[in-house]
């Protein structure tokens, strides 16, 4: 039968201009979030992350945004550079003594 | 510091035989994780250590799978036998803490033909 790959949503920005990457999450009880980016041929990269009791953080180039009443994680990155191309993951801790959960990704294609 | 040391980077082997990833976590880190990851299935979490135990394989697919922490510097995961389905990129990370920030290795890329 037919293989179907698993459907990466897929962000195509102008060099130069600011991404903005989405995720949605559903469990009310999740306290920290990380983003991170992957490489093509590397492991996950740790970019930023933020706890429950912020609603902004604030890196070299990214900002995570977090919005708890509705569930919504947002990176966003400013003055987009080729080398920004990868796919970005967001993880959440749910709360107690459990691993992150990641979620299923976001290809940025960053158009020279 | 090193980071998350994975071996090999690379393995090509046949169906039927068996294959050990190696991964040596952070040091000083109380957590290791391994995950799969595959165009079709994303990124799994596949089994995790807390201080050598582990705490949850629920995402091991079957027992051809299984994994090792000797000790806090070392991990191995076995598939014996191996078959086709199971190439993928097999990430080693590792952690201070269970639910933390989790520091990923380099990968190890498995084709089982």
């Amino acid at each position: 039968g037919e293989s179907v790959g698993l459907h990466l949503p897929t962000l195509s920005v102008q060099e130069g201009d600011n991404s903005i990457i989405n995720c949605a999450y559903s469990n009310s009880a999740s306290d920290y979030f990380i983003w991170y980016k992957q490489e093509s041929g590397k492991g996950p990269q740790f970019i930023i992350d933020i706890r429950s009791n912020m609603d902004k953080r604030q890196g070299q180039r990214v900002t995570v945004l977090l919005n708890k009443t509705v569930k919504h994680l947002s990176l966003q990155i400013a003055a987009t550079q080729p080398g920004d191309s990868a796919v970005y993951f967001c993880a959440e801790n749910r709360g107690g003594n459990t691993p992150l959960v990641f979620g299923k990704g976001t290809r940025l294609s960053v158009i020279a | 510091d090193a980071g998350v040391i994975q071996s090999p980077r690379h393995e090509v082997t046949e169906m039927g035989q068996e294959v050990t990833l190696r991964c040596k976590p952070i040091s000083g880190h109380n957590s290791l994780f391994w995950y799969r990851q595959t165009m079709m299935r994303g990124l799994e979490l596949l089994i995790y250590f807390n201080n050598n135990v582990p705490i949850d394989d629920s995402g091991m697919p079957e027992d051809r799978f299984s994994a090792k922490m000797p000790n806090a510097s070392f991990s191995t995961l076995k598939i014996q036998p191996s078959e086709p389905r199971d190439s993928a990129v097999y990430f080693c990370a590792s952690s201070l803490t269970g639910y933390n920030e989790q520091f990923f290795g380099p990968g190890t890329r498995l084709t089982v033909l």
